[in-house]
Parts: structure tokens; C-alpha cells; sequence
């Protein structure tokens, strides 16, 4: 069964730090992966994905992340974070199974 | 473009009675439909998913029921909330790679 591990349930960074959010996943193959951001009381929005190909994807609002097939990893990045980065991020893979599997999320703070 | 409505945005109910959330999804047919639970701190927990009208498939044995009446339309009910019925409810359809798009969510306070 496919599974995907966020170690870090909240992580503090100050403005205009760089900032890396780790994922781990578990799975056969190679899955579908996926970020995701979370403001409060509001849905997700997809930030960026992997599906094949070049393995450092850009995404929406300055992120990126980085597939490592060697360590089953797909780690988020961003070089300079901004307040309104502020917010809920998931991990997410997807196997083949129609269902998505979520991380437990990692909670971002930042300090101006 | 495909869009997700969900509704009610929040919901106040007291123990013991009924629930009936509702999720439409524009601008695709036969999408994955899902509903998610998350409670503060754990992630999101998958209730019911959907393939296709009146398919049906449970995750965790629980207190609801999910139906889909409709190819675009996927409903979460109970006859008879608990306290544990708390949380925050999104529905999602995804596409045929695993890119699900989210609604805004339903805040439960089950009092």
C-alpha cells in the first residue's frame, strides 16, 4: 500500500529564509506525487506535481520541489519565504489505486 | 474549467440528528469523487470514494454514509450525529492521474 510520511509537523522559518519541507512515500513504483498548500479554513490547492520526466518541477507562487527516486523523497522547496507563505502544506501520492493518499501535513510559521 | 461547490461553509448541529452535506463538481464527467475528514493536527483521513453513480466504497466504518445520486454529485449523511462527528469535511474529485481538487470544506460543530 502506498504511504507518505511529512516528519516535520510544524516548521519556523523567518521572512526571506529559504525553506525545504520534507516528504517521504512508500510505494512499488513510481507514483504520481503532489504538494499541496492549506490556508485556515479553507480547501487545498494544488502547488506543484510529479508524473515522469525532468525530476525538479516548478509550481505556482515560487515553490519547487525535487523527486529523488533513491530516497523515496519529493521535497518542497522555496528560496525566499514571504508571510502570506504561512499556512498548511501536504504531501500526497497517488499509485495507481484512484485514491490519493495525504501526508499528515507540516505546519508553516513565519517570523518577519 | 472544471469547478467544486461544497456547502454548507460551516454547520452547527446538535447530537442526535441528521446530516446531509453536499458536493457538485462542473466542467467534467465521471470524475473520482472523494470525502475527507480532517481533524486539527492529523491530516486528512479519506471517509468515502466514488468511481462512479451509486459506487460506493468506505474507508473507515463509522457513523455516515456517503451517496451519488448523480454523475456530479457525491452527499454525505448521517441519521444521527455524535460529538466525534466534529471536524473539518472537504470533498475532492480527481483526475485520471491523482490530481484532486479540492472544495472550500464544511466546518461540523456537533454540540
Amino acid at each position: 500500500a502506498q504511504s507518505v510520511t511529512q516528519p516535520d509537523i510544524h516548521i519556523t522559518v523567518s521572512e526571506g529564509a529559504s525553506l525545504e519541507l520534507r516528504c517521504n512515500y512508500s510505494y512499488g513504483a513510481t507514483p504520481y506525487l503532489f504538494w499541496y498548500v492549506q490556508s485556515p479554513g479553507q480547501g487545498l490547492q494544488l502547488l506543484l506535481k510529479y508524473f515522469s520526466g525532468d525530476t525538479l518541477v516548478q509550481g505556482i507562487k515560487g515553490f519547487e520541489a525535487e523527486f529523488k527516486r533513491s530516497q523515496s523523497s519529493f521535497n518542497l522547496r522555496k528560496p525566499s519565504v514571504h508571510w502570506s507563505d504561512a499556512a498548511e502544506y501536504f504531501c500526497a501520492v497517488e499509485g495507481g489505486s484512484y485514491i490519493p493518499t495525504f501526508g499528515r501535513g507540516t505546519s508553516l510559521i513565519v517570523h518577519p | 474549467s472544471q469547478t467544486i461547490h461544497q456547502w454548507p461553509a460551516t454547520l452547527v448541529q446538535p447530537v442526535g440528528s441528521p446530516l446531509s452535506l453536499e458536493c457538485t463538481v462542473e466542467g467534467t464527467s465521471n470524475p473520482n469523487l472523494y470525502w475527507y475528514r480532517q481533524a486539527a493536527g492529523r491530516g486528512l483521513q479519506l471517509l468515502f470514494y466514488s468511481v462512479g453513480i451509486g459506487q460506493i466504497s468506505s474507508e473507515v466504518p463509522q457513523n455516515l454514509s456517503a451517496s451519488r445520486p448523480q454523475d456530479r454529485q457525491f452527499i454525505l449523511s448521517s441519521k444521527k450525529l455524535l460529538l466525534s462527528d466534529s471536524g473539518f469535511y472537504l470533498c475532492a474529485w480527481a483526475s485520471g492521474q491523482g490530481e484532486a481538487f479540492f472544495g472550500q470544506g464544511t466546518r461540523l460543530t456537533v454540540v
